[in-house]
């Protein structure tokens, strides 16, 4: 299976970009990177996902390096609300079970 | 549109007791997942269910077992519980069947379970 490597933990000023970085070297080809964010206590939430190209939404931007080895997600303007756990994910090799790692924890600050 | 639906959102059991856990989603998804989240710990696939009438074990699925009813409701059932059961128990479902690598997760709020 694809593996992630997040950092434990980042802080991030109230209205500035957050970058959270997440390296997945063993990606495979057909291998989608997926982001997911868990605000306090509460189930996860579907962020943002891609294969090769960057992609944005209304909640945040996904860059993908060209070798797909490591991927940035971007959220423009932080706010408070946005202090959560952010997990980075590569689906398995049998397209089934999205793996859960410790992920990176985001606070955000004013 | 209420998503995933989980029931209860609390509950403490003694050691040895049995519940079953609720889970229910209205997006007409193919596939259903129970995860267990343990303080500071990230979420672990304990079962799932790519669709209906079928059922796979995950990463922990000793001391439970599971149902899929329908397409919609999806249920985990503690026979025995033991406190290296407390933990934080979240369902999700998704729209495509397994096999397939561009899908979603949508998740329910969780329900807190205690052993005593």
């Amino acid at each position: 299976d694809a593996k992630t490597t997040q950092p434990t933990s980042m802080d991030c000023a109230e209205g500035r970009a957050a970058n959270l970085p997440c390296n997945h070297s063993t990606i495979s080809g057909n291998e989608y990177v997926y982001w997911y964010r868990q605000i306090h206590s509460q189930g996860p939430q579907y962020i943002i996902h891609g294969l090769k190209n960057n992609e944005t939404n209304e909640m945040a931007s996904l860059i993908i390096t060209e070798d797909r080895k490591s991927s940035t997600l971007i959220l423009p303007h932080a706010t408070l609300r946005d202090t959560a756990v952010y997990y980075c994910i590569v689906r398995d090799n049998y397209g089934q079970n999205f793996v859960f790692g410790p992920g990176t924890r985001l606070s955000v600050l004013p | 549109n209420a998503g995933v639906t989980q029931t209860p959102k609390f509950q403490v059991l003694k050691t040895g007791q049995s519940m079953t856990l609720q889970c229910a989603q209205d997006m007409n998804h193919n596939s259903m997942y129970w995860y267990r989240q343990d303080p500071g710990m990230g979420l672990r696939l304990i079962y799932y269910s790519a669709s209906e009438g079928t059922t796979d074990k995950g990463e922990v699925p000793n001391g439970y077992n599971v149902s899929r009813l329908n397409k919609r409701e999806f249920s985990l059932r503690l026979e025995s519980a033991a406190p290296s059961q407390t933990s934080v128990y979240f369902c999700a479902s998704s729209e495509q069947a397994g096999g397939l690598t561009n899908e979603k997760l949508f998740f329910g709020s969780g329900t807190q379970l205690s052993v005593l």
